[in-house]
């Protein structure tokens, strides 16, 4: 078991420009969550799945993100025409369906928007 | 809105000495769990502790402990014999009203002092 791992870790881009993130969970967890977290900050919620389907998105989240989780194990966080308030970090955790669901966490995958 | 509230954005304690990060939380859900998590700097989160809301008894782990009030929403942490390892930010989470993800605080950052 080697944890969540995220990909990229740091991602610099111009405004403007669509970035994509990975989150690859722990291999038996089949529910997915993409937070964003700013300086200072909690983590904010964005998404979640369990499995493939895509059961809560937060009303924060702007039509210029979107997430999907195809076969139901790596996700992707893609973000289109970015601004500079997009600038963040982006969690990503999983957890089992069963037991207290406890959120395991990747690293992140930090974007600065210049 | 679900909301969980810290309202101590810094706390300091001396090596060796007890603090305790308090929190408030409310959600619409009967039975759930409540967490705290540790943010070392430039470091993922990682799980201290966690309470299942139907157990009257506090959930302990090691040095760390919890004071819960069901019924005035409040999820204490309480640190003994502080370590300087323990220097973090510290966030509190409650369930969203799907059940599943969860909601955090702005988180406390806590300064251990040798």
């Amino acid at each position: 078991d080697t944890g969540v791992s995220q990909n990229p870790r740091h991602k610099i881009t111009k405004r403007g420009q669509n970035v994509t993130f990975r989150c690859d969970p722990i291999s038996e967890h089949n529910r997915l969550y993409w937070y964003r977290q700013t300086l200072g900050q909690g983590p904010e919620f964005l998404t979640y799945f369990q499995n493939e389907a895509q059961l809560e998105k937060s009303r924060l989240l702007s039509d210029r993100f979107s997430a999907e989780r195809p076969k139901g194990s790596f996700s992707t966080l893609e973000i289109q025409r970015t601004e500079q308030g997009d600038s963040a970090m982006y969690l990503c955790a999983s957890s089992s369906v069963s037991g207290a669901n406890v959120l395991t966490f990747g690293a992140g995958s930090r974007l600065t928007v210049l | 809105a679900q909301t969980v509230t810290q309202s101590q954005p810094e706390m300091s304690v001396q090596e060796a000495e007890t603090v305790t990060l308090s929190c408030t939380y409310d959600t619409s859900e009967s039975d759930y769990y409540l967490f705290w998590y540790k943010q070392p700097p430039s470091r993922q989160m990682i799980l201290v502790i966690r309470q299942e809301a139907y157990k009257q008894q506090n959930a302990t782990e090691n040095r760390f402990s919890v004071n819960f009030q069901k019924a005035a929403k409040s999820f204490s942490l309480k640190i003994s014999d502080s370590q300087l390892g323990d220097a973090a930010m510290y966030f509190c989470a409650s369930p969203r009203y799907s059940g599943y993800a969860l909601n955090f605080g702005k988180g406390t950052s806590l300064l251990v002092t040798p």
